[in-house]
């Protein structure tokens, strides 16, 4: 089946250290979204990216999608306490009908912040 | 955040037993999703509808079942509970908008305890 890999499972980092998590699919996606969930919370949309290569930024992330359009990465620069929490990335994948509206989840990236 | 409730938030049922969530939504969005939440897993896909009585499977839709008769209404009903769907479910719905941003956004989670 289409599957979103995502790398790796846990990340402790110290306050000010970066930090990436990588998203990879076997086949191409149409999209791919990032998100984030708090400890005790629900995921909470943070972006979208649809072209091939596209970067975007939000303040200290960086979110890029592959030439490809089948691996995505999530970069933040100097963490702080504030970004703890899990970052899921999510694929559309290329298909007609009612499969375009499904959104596969990756298995996400479980940050933990050192103060 | 997305007019999207979830009921019951907790529930602890036994093994063996029928257990039905309920996912409302207001927002009046086309897609509507259930994952369940486990460690190490992420979000696993169990079913998904897209309309009114349009349903289709997810990975991990064995022991579950689903019905759309409103578009505000998503069910998901667990057949004959066991211990292995002892979990954290999220309903989430989206819908295409300009741009073609199609962000998913979720409920607070049940959490369902089968003992």
């Amino acid at each position: 089946g289409q599957q979103v890999m995502q790398i790796p499972q846990y990340q402790h980092v110290q306050e000010g250290e970066d930090f990436t998590t990588y998203c990879n699919s076997s086949t191409t996606l149409s999209n791919i979204q990032w998100y984030k969930q708090r400890p005790g919370g629900h995921p909470v949309f943070l972006i979208q990216l649809v072209k091939s290569g596209e970067v975007k930024k939000q303040k200290r992330l960086t979110f890029q999608f592959g030439e490809a359009k089948k691996n995505s990465s999530l970069h933040i620069t100097a963490t702080q306490t504030t970004d703890v929490g899990t970052y899921f990335c999510a694929g559309r994948f290329h298909a007609g009908g009612t499969s375009y509206g499904k959104l596969t989840f990756g298995q996400g990236t479980i940050l933990t912040v050192h103060p | 955040d997305a007019g999207i409730t979830q009921s019951p938030r907790h529930k602890v049922t036994e093994t063996g037993t029928p257990v039905t969530l309920r996912c409302h939504q207001t927002e009046n969005h086309r897609y509507m999703y259930w994952y369940r939440q486990d460690p190490g897993h992420g979000l696993r896909l169990i079913h998904y509808s897209y309309g009114v009585k349009d349903t289709d499977k997810g990975e991990v839709s064995d022991g579950y079942s689903v019905s759309r008769s409103k578009t505000e209404d998503f069910l998901l009903t667990l057949e004959s509970a066991t211990s292995s769907q002892t979990s954290v479910y999220f309903c989430a719905i989206s819908e295409w908008k300009g741009e073609g941003r199609t962000e998913a956004f979720f409920g607070q989670g049940t959490r369902l305890t089968v003992v």
